[in-house]
């Protein structure tokens, strides 16, 4: 079946501008994670969703960011006034739940990424 | 705070050799652990994970992974490697009652003929 889906696959815009970013994960998976990747970094939690609790919002690097996920599935990860160390990939993960398992040990799937760059 | 080291920023092998990619974490509380494998141009995908039991776990394309409590290490191995296996390779631990999945920085795997 599909996978996760992220658009645009690269974004190039210029400091100061915002961006959105969006993600639409796996059909039926209720967990949805955004990471940031930045050149010989690892990759940086950012935000967690999972089904209609409160999300995770501990990853944030600033009140620039933000995310949402309407609906339980597709989720935005907006960055305001864009800066030039916000260039980095960022990747959308999703993973089932299911109830009656470990949470824990559910894989995430990832997308392949959007690629922005900050001029 | 929990923390994901991989010492080895990229490792280069010949083929058909044995592969050691090291993962050290750091943890106050109980942990699950994972590696990850990026192929080129591709997202990532779950390569193995250790959530209880045996401490030897493996993956279906012939790596390997020991967890080791007392070092609180979790290294992957291959003893023997192919072209194919050329791809960076991530380190998470997600503790136990945490949602987020930390991971090391990656390692990229070079094999050559």
């Amino acid at each position: 079946g599909a996978g996760v889906s992220q658009s645009p696959s690269n974004k190039v815009t210029e400091k100061g501008k915002d961006v959105e970013l969006r993600c639409d994960p796996i059909s039926g998976h209720t967990a949805l994670y955004w990471y940031r990747q930045s050149l010989g970094q690892g990759l940086e939690f950012l935000i967690y969703f999972q089904g209609n609790s409160a999300p995770d919002k501990s990853g944030l690097p600033s009140d620039r960011f933000s995310a949402e996920r309407t609906g339980g599935s597709v989720s935005t990860l907006t960055i305001q006034r864009t800066q030039q160390e916000d260039s980095a990939v960022y990747l959308c993960a999703s993973s089932l739940r299911p109830s009656h398992t470990d949470s824990y040990n559910s894989p995430l799937h990832f997308g392949n990424g959007t690629r922005l760059t900050v001029t | 705070a929990q923390s994901v080291t991989q010492l080895d920023s990229q490792v280069p092998v010949f083929e058909e050799a044995p592969v050691e990619l090291r993962c050290n974490y750091s943890s106050s509380v109980s942990v699950y652990l994972f590696w990850y494998v990026q192929y080129p141009n591709q997202g990532l995908q779950l390569l193995l994970k250790y959530l209880s039991g045996s401490t030897l776990v493996e993956s279906i394309n012939g790596f390997e992974a020991e967890f080791n409590k007392s070092q609180t290490s979790f290294h992957l191995r291959k003893p023997s490697v192919h072209i194919s296996d050329t791809a960076e390779y991530f380190c998470a631990v997600r503790p136990g009652g945490y949602n987020k999945l930390i991971f090391g920085a990656g390692t990229r795997l070079a094999v050559h003929p």
